[in-house]
């Protein structure tokens, strides 16, 4: 069965500092993956997606993911964090006949402190 | 544009209660989704409508769920009754076809509290 595991609960990072919050998943075909951000009181919101090609993509805000397939891994990275990163990050995979069946790890919360 | 909505935002209610969740799509979106984070867990596929038909169900925990979209339009989700374990946030998601979910809209969800 598909699964995604977010390994970090929580991640605590400086302003401006460097960001990656880890991704593993199990799945049995190419993925799709996913990565999404949920600030309070707002649905989730698509950063990125993976289907194919160049394994490493670039999503908004100035976060991008790289696919690496002998890791089965989909970490997201930023290069510089801001405060208004301070949210709730999924990283799901595409399962289901049209991948349109979400499987999602369990989230990391990202804290930024000044 | 309005986005997906739900309604309530926030329910507090007692165990062996009943509750309805709602969801409004985004206008025209004939792809409707429901799923549910229990508290620090995963989130989790409920089922899926195509119109006012249930695609896939597969997700839903027991019989005390039921969910329908009559007419095609806004979808709700009956618990009944209520129990401890249920407790959690309720996301909808809406899209226009069935595919991939990065054409997908989520709702804000509805935080469910059981006591």
């Amino acid at each position: 069965a598909q699964s995604v595991t977010q390994p970090d609960i929580h991640i605590t990072v400086s302003e401006g500092a460097s960001l990656e919050l880890r991704c593993n998943y199990s799945y049995g075909a190419t993925p799709y993956l996913f990565w999404y951000v949920q600030s309070p009181g707002q649905g989730l919101q698509l950063l990125l997606k993976y289907f194919s090609g160049d394994t490493l993509v670039q999503g908004i805000k100035g976060f991008e993911a790289e696919f690496k397939r002998s890791q089965s891994s989909f970490n997201l990275r930023k290069p510089s964090v801001h405060w208004s990163d301070a949210a709730e990050y999924f990283c799901a995979v595409g399962a289901g006949e049209y991948g349109n069946k979400l499987v999602f790890g369990a989230g990391t919360i990202l804290r930024v402190k000044s | 544009e309005a986005g997906v909505t739900q309604f309530p935002s926030h329910s507090v209610i007692e165990k062996g209660q009943t509750v309805t969740l709602r969801c409004d799509p985004i206008s025209g979106h004939d792809n409707l989704y429901w799923y549910r984070r229990v508290m620090g867990k995963e989130i989790k596929f409920l089922l899926h409508f195509v119109k006012e038909s249930k695609q896939d169900e597969s997700g839903m925990p027991n019989n005390r769920f039921l969910a329908e979209r009559t007419g095609g339009t806004y979808s709700t989700l009956k618990v009944q009754p209520a129990e401890l374990e249920d407790s959690g946030v309720y996301f909808c998601a809406s899209s226009q076809d069935r595919g991939s979910p990065s054409r997908w809209f989520f709702g804000p969800g509805t935080r469910l509290t059981v006591l």
